[in-house]
């Protein structure tokens, strides 16, 4: 089955600094992506999402980017702040629905400080 | 509008109880997960409904966890008889349609002693 390797584990930063999260999967039939972010004490909120069709994606302060040859993607949040903190997951699927299932990296502990 | 509500936000259980943790989907929503979080294996999808109908139901977690959708806009998640391994969070999420866009409860922390 699908496959995904999420890193780094950690990560600090200072704020105004970028942070990369990189993830990388399987299986080259996966076309759906996405990423959450989880805050302490709190579920997990979806942030982006893109389809297989789409290289880059930019919304708020974050870039989703996805390299199908290498089976890699990527959120890099380009000026974090001290509210960014939190565990950062990437989401892969095959399909949008049915007999499928979201698989999850094991998450990023992102820590910004001032 | 309403997110995914969860209750109890905890619960605390002797080994071998029978405890059962609530979801409310956001309304609307056709599809609801169930998944236990740990840190160790992450997250693990327990049990996935379709319009109300069982479309995956977790394959290792079958003999002792059981989810029901009684209807629409109400789940419950069994787990009988508890163990200390069960020692997770519990998040329930839903989504209108789209798998890959799902939205999270705040999740039931069960501690069993």
């Amino acid at each position: 089955g699908e496959q995904v390797e999420q890193r780094p584990p950690h990560l600090s930063v200072r704020e105004g600094d970028s942070a990369i999260i990189i993830c990388t999967y399987t299986d080259s039939a996966t076309a759906y992506f996405s990423w959450y972010k989880q805050e302490a004490g709190a579920g997990l909120q979806l942030l982006m999402s893109v389809l297989s069709n789409v290289d880059r994606k930019e919304e708020q302060g974050l870039t989703v980017l996805l390299n199908k040859k290498d089976k890699r993607l990527s959120l890099n949040l380009t000026a974090a702040h001290p509210g960014d903190s939190a565990v950062y997951f990437c989401a892969v699927s095959l399909h949008d629905s049915g007999y499928n299932k979201l698989t999850f990296g094991k998450g990023t502990v992102l820590l910004v400080s001032p | 509008d309403a997110g995914v509500t969860q209750t109890p936000r905890h619960e605390v259980a002797e080994k071998g109880q029978t405890i059962i943790l609530k979801c409310e989907p956001v309304s609307g929503h056709n599809d609801l997960f169930w998944y236990r979080q740990t840190k160790i294996q992450g997250l693990e999808l327990l049990s996935y409904f379709r319009s109300k109908s069982l479309m995956e139901d977790g394959g290792a977690f079958k003999d002792r966890f059981k989810a029901e959708m009684l209807n629409s806009s109400f789940s419950t998640l069994k787990i009988q008889p508890t163990e200390p391994k069960d020692s997770a969070v519990y998040l329930c999420a839903s989504t209108p349609g789209h798998l890959y866009e799902q939205y999270f409860g705040p999740g039931t922390r069960l501690t069993v002693l």
